[in-house]
């Protein structure tokens, strides 16, 4: 059974880089078959796609993000991470990390989620 | 890009069935048969329950059914149960990237 486990600051100041990293267990991250995302949900507010990234390194975003966010893999320690700079208050959400598939060059939807984690900005 | 457009509230009675629309553009939901449905109960992670416009993943009762016309896909679940109470969001690809509806929240009365 895969499992994934969010980590990271809860608060983060104004203008600063947001940190997360996801743990994956029960399952490899290098064996490949499936996309590695970000995705984030705004108080009370519906579900955000963020982005995803293989075990290779090759990287998806959403454009309206595209230029604040980075996501990485660390396969040696089967995680995987999010960086958003410049953050502000409307970045203030759950974030989540999920198991993406679907097909080569069109992944999509989202079988195994981490358990989320909320993400403050504020002074 | 732009969210999908769901209804904000539906509402249904023990055993019956309700639908719950998912409206995009031939962008999104219409120009791809991947479109994906997921259950969330407060202060919960989303659950999978539909993919491939229809497909059911292992342990999802096939109570919840899906399908697709144009740019518009619903997920209609039928015997309600009050476990069924929770917020539904659909999700589509849409060409390099991965676009959410805004979620519907269902009631059962």
């Amino acid at each position: 059974q895969v499992q994934l486990q969010e980590s990271g600051p809860g608060l983060v100041k104004p203008s600063q880089t947001l940190s997360l990293t996801c743990t994956v267990s029960g399952g490899s991250i290098s064996s490949g078959g499936y996309y590695w995302s970000w995705i984030r949900q705004h108080p009370g507010k519906g579900l955000e796609w963020i982005g995803y990234i293989y075990y290779s390194g090759s990287t998806y975003y959403n454009p309206s993000l595209k230029s604040r966010v980075t996501i990485s893999v660390d396969t040696s320690k089967n995680q995987f991470s999010l960086k958003l700079s410049s953050v502000t208050a409307a970045d203030t959400a759950v974030y989540y990390c999920a198991r993406g598939r679907g097909y080569p060059g069109r992944w999509y939807y989202f079988d195994y989620w981490g358990q989320g984690t909320l993400v403050t900005v504020s002074s | 890009q732009s969210a999908l457009t769901q209804p904000r509230s539906v509402s249904g009675s023990p055993g019956q069935s309700v639908t719950i629309s998912c409206t995009g553009t031939s962008s999104d939901v219409g120009g791809y048969n991947y479109v994906s449905w997921y259950q969330q109960h407060p202060g919960k992670a989303p659950k999978l329950m539909i993919y491939d416009v229809s497909k059911r993943p292992s342990g999802v009762p096939d109570r919840f059914s899906g399908s697709k016309s144009g740019n518009t896909a619903s997920l209609t679940i039928s015997g309600l149960q009050a476990e069924d109470e929770a917020d539904y969001y659909c999700c589509s690809y849409a060409g390099s990237y991965v676009v959410f509806g805004g979620g519907t929240k269902l009631t059962v009365l």
